[in-house]
Formats: C-alpha cells, sequence, structure tokens
C-alpha cells in the first residue's frame, strides 16, 4: 500500500482565500483524523472520522474550519477564509477501528498564510 | 485528565550514548502507550508501544519502561546514532476512547 496520501504537499495562499486540503487513507482503514502541528501548540487532533462520519469535531478551532469524508478513501479539510494564523502543518491519519492508538500519518501539507 | 505530559522539550545526546524521555499521565484509563517518531518533513511514525500490563518493553535499542503506580512511562535509546536525531512523542489511548493524546514532543539532536 502506498500509505496515507495528502495533497497539496504545501501551499501558500493569501489571507481570506479559501483552502483545501485533500487525503486519501489507507484502504481498509475505517478511521481517519486530521491533526494540526505547530510549534507552539505541537500536534492538535481537529477531528475524527469513523467509517465516514464525524465522531469528534471539538478540536475544530472555529467555524472557519470544516471536514468532510464522502467515501471511505477521501476527505477534505477546507479552511475559509482562511488567516495568518492557520499557517501550519496539517497532518491526516487513519487507522483500523478500535486500534486508533496505532496511526498511519500521510507527510502533511504544510500551509502557508499570507 | 486527558493530557499527557512530556519532558525534556530538547534533548542533545553524544554519539552512543542513552537518550531517556519521559511522560506522565493522570487517566488511570488509558492503556496503550505508544511512541511515535518524526523526522523532518515526514509525518509521525509510531516507534514502539506497550500496554500497561508489562513494566518493560525493548525493540532493538529502544526500551520503554512504564511504571504504573507512577502513571509514568519513558523511552531509552541506547547507543544513539545520528540518525535517531528527530521529534519523539509518547502518546496515550484509550481503547474505549476515541482520541490518542499525544505529549508535546521532545526534538533529540544525537551528535556525532
Amino acid at each position: 500500500d502506498a500509505g496515507v496520501i495528502q495533497s497539496p504537499r504545501h501551499e501558500v495562499t493569501e489571507m481570506g482565500q479559501e483552502v483545501t486540503l485533500r487525503c486519501k487513507p489507507i484502504s481498509g482503514h475505517n478511521s481517519l483524523f486530521w491533526y494540526r502541528q505547530t510549534m507552539m501548540r505541537g500536534l492538535e487532533l481537529l477531528i475524527y472520522f469513523n467509517n465516514n462520519v464525524p465522531i469528534d469535531d471539538s478540536g475544530m478551532p472555529e467555524d472557519r474550519f470544516s471536514a468532510k469524508m464522502p467515501n471511505a478513501s477521501f476527505s477534505t479539510l477546507k479552511i475559509q477564509p482562511s488567516e495568518p494564523r492557520d499557517s501550519a502543518v496539517y497532518f491526516c491519519a487513519s487507522s483500523l477501528t478500535g486500534e486508533g492508538g496505532i496511526q498511519y500519518f500521510g507527510a502533511g501539507t504544510r500551509l502557508s498564510v499570507l | 485528565q486527558q493530557q499527557v505530559k512530556q519532558s525534556p522539550q530538547s534533548l542533545i545526546v553524544q554519539k552512543g550514548g542513552i537518550s531517556i524521555i519521559n511522560c506522565a499521565y493522570e487517566n488511570t484509563a488509558f492503556d496503550y502507550f505508544p511512541w511515535y517518531q518524526q523526522f523532518p518533513g515526514k509525518g509521525p511514525a509510531l516507534l514502539i508501544a506497550i500496554r500497561p500490563d508489562v513494566s518493560e518493553k525493548k525493540e532493538g535499542r529502544f526500551t520503554i519502561s512504564f511504571n504504573k503506580s507512577a502513571k509514568q512511562f519513558s523511552l531509552h535509546i541506547m547507543d544513539s546514532q545520528p540518525g535517531d536525531s528527530a521529534t519523539y512523542f509518547c502518546a496515550a489511548f484509550n481503547q474505549a476512547g476515541t482520541a490518542l493524546i499525544f505529549g508535546k514532543g521532545t526534538t533529540l539532536s544525537v551528535s556525532s
């Protein structure tokens, strides 16, 4: 398997623009996680899906952030409108249900909002 | 109660030395304690993990020591190598829960 695939790897945008990050989990994994990593706050869980259904979105910072998982092989994280403080590395991870302690991470998307 | 406290924030070790990273937790419902390793530009990857019914787990040069009564666990890297230079995250998980709780991370630099 190719592992968790994220795109784009790097995104540079201007404040106010819409940003969409994409993730393809490992085939057969039915849990998907979105994280944000910054120097100040470390790794923060944003949202968690199980079987394509959002289970816990308490980590989503505000209404500007939204996430979807239309099918088992694709998820998006959208920021609209983006702000400079959203600059971070965003990771997607997947796991088997019941094995959430063993997560497989993608390479991440480095987002810079100017 | 959901926090995992990790120390030190950064660590410099000579090649061949022992690297030790410590973590502490409060929630006794946690039943799985993994360590993740992250190289620059990459996502975290599972390195080694332990369950609370054992006090130690060793895989090659990496050992987890677990103290259930003190609610503490640590990662020991024996014979540290420059290739071990990375950020290490401890974490805690509850099989009945949904979230893997990460520590803040330790940046390890092994000098040659």
